[in-house]
């Protein structure tokens, strides 16, 4: 199971754009980077998944470099409402993925 | 049904009582997983189920703890002789496994939110 690394914390504004990025070097053939968000007292929802370059749906962007070894979580134009912990996974159709910690993403007026 | 859904939403029980959680999850998704999550912590995996078999117990913390999932579809998890550190949220999650081009979103439940008193 590929091991990630993502920031701890981050804090932005409200109507910035935001990135977070993730590193997974030893990413796997076979996984898609997925990236989760989770509110307080719910369950995480899944925002968008993408194998390589970039995918873009009515929530966010994703960016993967060529080699796969990380990716971006673009969010733009952020809103209070964006405030939750998200989580990067690689994920295929074999294996459990692994919660890391996340990234808590504060949003200030 | 439309999304993945858990009961109890939540549960008060006295140390040393037996709690079962219920999932129903989306229909027609064939894998299952359990996961919980204390307080201000990251998901911990419990168990994984293919259809209904589990081919990865290995997350259950000890063997107070089970699970089974009947006709493909609901599961129960079981704690036994619950204890103070089995409060948290247990969350639930199904996927659709796909052949090929991605896609292996899980979708998760709200969770049961467990208290041991």
């Amino acid at each position: 199971l590929a091991k990630t690394t993502q920031p701890i914390s981050m804090d932005s504004y409200e109507g910035q754009e935001v990135n977070i990025t993730c590193s997974h070097n030893n990413i796997a053939t076979n996984d898609y980077i997925t990236w989760y968000q989770q509110f307080p007292s719910q369950g995480p929802r899944f925002i968008i998944q993408g194998y390589k370059t970039k995918v873009t749906n009515e929530v966010a962007s994703l960016f993967i470099p060529a080699d796969r070894k990380s990716s971006t979580l673009s969010l733009p134009r952020v809103s209070l409402s964006d405030t939750a912990v998200y989580y990067c996974l690689p994920m295929n159709r074999d294996d459990k993925i692994i919660f890391g910690k996340g990234t808590r993403l504060h949003i200030l007026p | 049904g439309a999304g993945v859904s858990q009961s109890p939403s939540n549960k008060v029980t006295e140390k040393g009582k037996d709690v079962e959680l219920r999932c129903d999850p989306i229909s027609g998704h064939t894998a299952l997983y359990w996961y919980r999550q204390s307080l201000g912590q990251g998901l911990e995996f419990l168990i994984y189920f293919q259809g209904n078999s589990a081919p990865d117990k290995s997350g259950l913390p000890s063997d107070r703890f089970s699970a089974e999932r009947t006709g493909g579809s609901v599961s129960t998890l079981t704690i036994q002789r619950t204890q103070q550190e089995d409060s948290a949220v247990y969350l639930c999650a199904s996927s659709l496994v796909q052949g090929t081009g991605g896609n292996y979103g899980y979708t998760f439940g709200s969770g049961t939110r467990l208290t041991v008193v």
